[in-house]
């Protein structure tokens, strides 16, 4: 079983129109949360940290189901600009809490369109 | 904004070749960490190190890979006698302290073994 697992998509969106990206994990012990964002062959850039309650970021809204090891990333009013491969990534700590490895998905591609 | 910068942004090198792949960290950050992602593929996590040692290491960092932070602000990942499937992008990414869990990546060095 893949340890993160995403929908590689792609998304084909219109501007202006709302798209949800869906992620599980298989890792219990995973800690914390990410939606990193990855231009073709670039870096991955950080776009929000995921937190329990839920949290938001202008037109990005991330949830988090511990119970059910399932991270969301809900995009409002689809931009141009937006057009991207969304990364779930969860964070494992290492046993001396220094090491704290991220672990990857595979990634969903979004492309939207005018 | 500080970044994490990466040099070279390519390099050629030819099978059984040594490389060394440089990063300068974002400069009040004091975990270390090296990625690599071969072309189509996920990000892999390689090592990560904390206080002039290595923290935790996956599969991947094997005998061939070495990493130095060989003075204030460099840190250095060699590979040793470089094999056709090193060919990949290399990311090099920091963070901040323990209490913070984001990551920033470089831009990245594109590693092609000939």
């Amino acid at each position: 079983r893949k340890e993160v697992e995403q929908d590689p998509g792609p998304f084909n969106v219109p501007e202006g129109a709302t798209v949800a990206f869906n992620c599980t994990y298989s890792n219990s012990a995973s800690q914390s949360f990410f939606w990193y964002r990855q231009d073709c062959r670039k870096e991955p850039k950080l776009l929000m940290s995921v937190y329990s309650s839920g949290n938001e970021d202008g037109r990005f809204t991330a949830q988090l189901n511990r119970a059910s090891q399932y991270i969301s990333l809900l995009i409002r009013d689809s931009k141009l600009s937006d057009s991207a491969t969304y990364l779930c990534v969860v964070n494992i700590p290492g046993g001396n809490n220094a090491g704290n490895m991220l672990t990857f998905g595979g990634g969903t591609r979004l492309m939207v369109k005018p | 904004e500080p970044e994490v910068t990466q040099t070279p942004s390519h390099q050629v090198t030819q099978m059984g070749q040594e490389v060394i792949l440089r990063c300068v960290p974002i400069s009040n950050h004091l975990y270390f960490y090296w990625y690599r992602q071969i072309l189509g593929q996920k990000v892999e996590f390689l090592v990560s190190f904390y206080n002039n040692e290595i923290s935790e290491k996956s599969e991947i960092f094997d005998d061939q890979f070495s990493v130095e932070r060989p003075d204030g602000s460099n840190f250095t990942l060699k590979i040793r006698s470089t094999k056709l499937e090193d060919s990949a992008m290399y990311f090099c990414a920091s963070r901040r302290t323990s209490g913070s869990r984001e990551q920033y990546f470089g831009p990245g060095t594109r590693l092609t073994v000939t």
